[in-house]
């Protein structure tokens, strides 16, 4: 059980473009799922937690603008990078909540030309 | 001082040895702990949830001390496979939710 699908699991996109990334809780209902970004060889970075019907919050210098998310069921959630820009190139992950278990989905790398 | 404190490593250790890690936390009012494991480019999997003294699964050991606010991984009989990045991660309450701080991981090596 818990298990956590993303989609696409890579994506490369031009400068300027929007790219949305879908986060799926396959066999239970996450009320909360959490968006992160890793860089190579560091440590996971909370973008921002979103809420089923509610609007998510974004941590300090996250911009809510170009990172738009959309809880609009209790299994899905999506990450759209707007006017991508080769410095959002990273390695985007989602996580679901499960009582108080975070389980996390395969991630999508993004590459930015 | 940061909320959760990982020793980054790496350790290396041989086969069959038995490794532990620590993890530090600064809040006293977090609740629950989790130990993840994160194999290089791959997304975190869950290991161990500790919501009260300790846990056991197999070879891995969870144990929490409230009183020093750390919560230990103890890993018997090390195998290749064991090497990845192990994540400490606290959460407690914030602003009627839970808050979810993950520590920087430490890297452990198993060597042949």
């Amino acid at each position: 059980g818990a298990v956590v699908s993303q989609h696409p699991s890579r994506v490369i996109c031009k400068s300027g473009t929007s790219v949305k990334i879908e986060c799926r809780s396959l066999d239970f209902q996450a009320t909360t799922m959490f968006w992160y970004r890793q860089f190579p060889k560091q440590s996971l970075m909370l973008m921002a937690t979103s809420n089923e019907g509610s609007k998510a919050t974004y941590e300090q210098g996250v911009e809510k603008d170009k990172f738009l998310i959309n809880h609009a069921s209790l299994t899905l959630s999506t990450l759209t990078v707007t006017s991508a820009h080769p410095e959002d190139s990273s390695f985007y992950i989602c996580s679901a909540l499960s009582g108080y278990e975070q389980y996390f989905g395969p991630g999508t790398r993004l590459t930015v030309t | 001082r940061k909320e959760v404190e990982q020793d980054p490593g790496p350790f290396n250790v041989p086969e069959g040895a038995t490794v532990a890690f620590n993890c530090t936390y600064s809040n006293s009012a977090s609740q629950s702990f989790f130990w993840y494991r994160q194999d290089c480019r791959k997304e975190p999997k869950l290991l161990m949830s500790v919501y009260s003294s300790g846990n056991e699964d197999g070879r891995f050991t969870a144990q929490l001390n409230r009183a020093s606010q750390y919560i230990s991984l103890l890993i018997r009989d090390s195998k290749l496979s064991d090497s990845a990045t192990y994540l400490c991660v606290v959460n407690f309450p914030a602003s009627g939710t839970y808050k979810y701080i993950f520590g920087t991981g430490t890297r452990l090596k198993v060597l042949a």
